[in-house]
């Protein structure tokens, strides 16, 4: 069955960078459009980032992380991936990937257990 | 960017009510509109898309109905398990977003 297990979490301080991965199994990573989302502790969900399909390529992110943030796969190892650079206290959050629904690109109907992110000083 | 907004914030019902969550689209999104229920400390789950598709396993009690801009997110006869906060998400169109959520809690 389906899984998304994220890792590479933890506290950093403002301006640090951190890295997180997702490790995907029961399907391959690169077939879908997978993304990044993320809750600030007690708040909402936001979409982070996006990246198409490997036939189509296209990556989005969203506003607040634009220029900041980079999503990638490896398809060798099923996974992706989320460079964070330039973190903020802003980019405190449990960061989920989702996968979709098949036929539905932007329906999230698998997500990870989350990893938490902590910006502080 | 489209707004999503979500109506109420909070609400307190019973076991066996009749729950009735709005969410309002800032333009025409079509039918583009996912429904997720999240629990405390838990990822969100798939209810329903696009608009009125049920997810598969998701208890009959749970129907989404509209269209353009206005959608709702009923749920018949409120269930213990179903005390939860229930997020709607366009996919209409990039950036995706989604509304602030609406609590429901035991009254």
């Amino acid at each position: 069955q389906v899984q998304l297990v994220e890792s590479g979490g933890g506290l950093v301080k403002p301006g640090e960078s951190l890295r997180l991965s997702c490790a995907a199994s029961g399907f391959t990573i690169s077939d879908y459009y997978m993304s990044w989302i993320r809750q600030a502790p007690g708040k909402g969900l936001e979409w982070v980032s996006y990246i198409s399909s490997s036939s189509g390529n296209t990556i989005y992110y969203g506003e607040s992380v634009k220029g900041r943030f980079t999503i990638s796969r490896d398809s060798a190892k099923n996974s992706l991936y989320l460079q964070m650079n330039s973190l903020r206290v802003e980019d405190t959050a449990v960061y989920y990937c989702a996968a979709p629904r098949r036929g539905y690109d932007k329906v999230f109907d698998f997500w990870g257990q989350g990893t938490l992110v902590t910006v502080s000083s | 960017d489209i707004q999503m907004t979500q109506s109420p914030s909070s609400l307190s019902a019973s076991v066996g009510d009749r729950v009735t969550i709005t969410c309002r689209a800032s333009q025409s999104i079509n039918r583009n509109l996912i429904w997720y229920q999240q629990k405390p400390g838990k990822a969100p789950k798939l209810l329903i898309y696009p608009a009125s598709t049920l997810q598969s396993g998701v208890p009959s009690r749970f129907s989404g109905s509209g269209s353009g801009t206005d959608f709702t997110l009923t749920i018949s006869s409120l269930q213990p398990e179903d005390f939860a906060t229930y997020y709607c998400q366009q996919s209409y169109s990039t950036p995706l977003t989604f509304g602030g959520g609406t609590k429901v809690e035991i009254k």
